[in-house]
């Protein structure tokens, strides 16, 4: 059974970075895309990036672009978002998603999410 | 990048249909048959419901359906059993490796 496990988020002040990673296993992680979406309190799902199975391709959603790099580390099949110039706004649980085979364009397995509050 | 729209919230009585509509633009679901449909219960991961507008992934039962009419998709439950309770989110494809989901409906089995 694919399991994807989010690290814990937290609170942290405006302004200030984290890095949330992603394990996965029970599926070979270096042969899929991988994204990262959230859910902000009161709000629906928004994409926030995604990168391709070898990390050469990486976008992310204007919203975050500057702010936010996704990446992964293959030798270790974990996935990264590193987390910049946070603001309140960025407050959500995030979660990261594999891609549908060998397409971008689904999500088709999640992780459970982890909630980063961006709050002073 | 605007967020799809969808109704708040749904009901229906077990055995009933409900349909869920998700609205964009022809810049995402009119321009792509790559809509997808999802389920989620708050706390939990969401599940993967409907793929290329219609197509159900493998575990998923029949009485989930989709369909796409120009800029708006729908996803219709079909026979309502309490356990489709839930939060459905639409996603479509949005070019130039982008993609958009819906603002979420709540399903509710009365």
């Amino acid at each position: 059974q694919v399991q994807l496990v989010e690290s814990a988020g937290g609170v942290v002040q405006p302004g200030r970075s984290l890095r949330l990673s992603c394990a996965a296993s029970e599926f070979t992680f270096n042969i899929y895309a991988m994204h990262w979406v959230r859910l902000a309190p009161g709000k629906g799902l928004e994409w926030v990036a995604v990168i391709s199975y070898d990390g050469t391709y990486k976008y992310h959603a204007h919203s975050v672009e500057g702010r936010f790099t996704i990446s992964r580390d293959n030798s270790k099949n974990t996935l990264y978002l590193q987390m910049d110039s946070l603001r309140a706004e960025d407050t959500a649980v995030y979660f990261c998603a594999r891609a549908y085979r060998g397409a971008w364009h689904y999500f088709e397995y999640w992780g459970q999410g982890t909630l980063v509050t961006v709050s002073s | 990048q605007s967020a799809l729209t969808q109704p708040r919230s749904v009901s229906g009585s077990p055995g009933q249909s409900v349909t869920i509509s998700c609205t964009g633009t022809s810049g995402d679901i009119g321009g792509y048959n790559f809509v997808s449909w999802y389920q989620h219960h708050p706390g939990k991961a969401p599940k993967f419901v409907i793929y290329d507008v219609s197509e159900r992934p493998s575990g998923v039962p029949d009485r989930f359906s989709g369909s796409k009419s120009g800029n708006t998709a729908s996803l219709t439950i079909s026979g309502l059993q309490v356990e489709d309770e839930g939060d459905y989110y639409c996603s479509s494809y949005a070019g130039n490796s982008f993609y958009v989901f819906g603002t979420g409906t709540e399903v509710t089995v009365l």
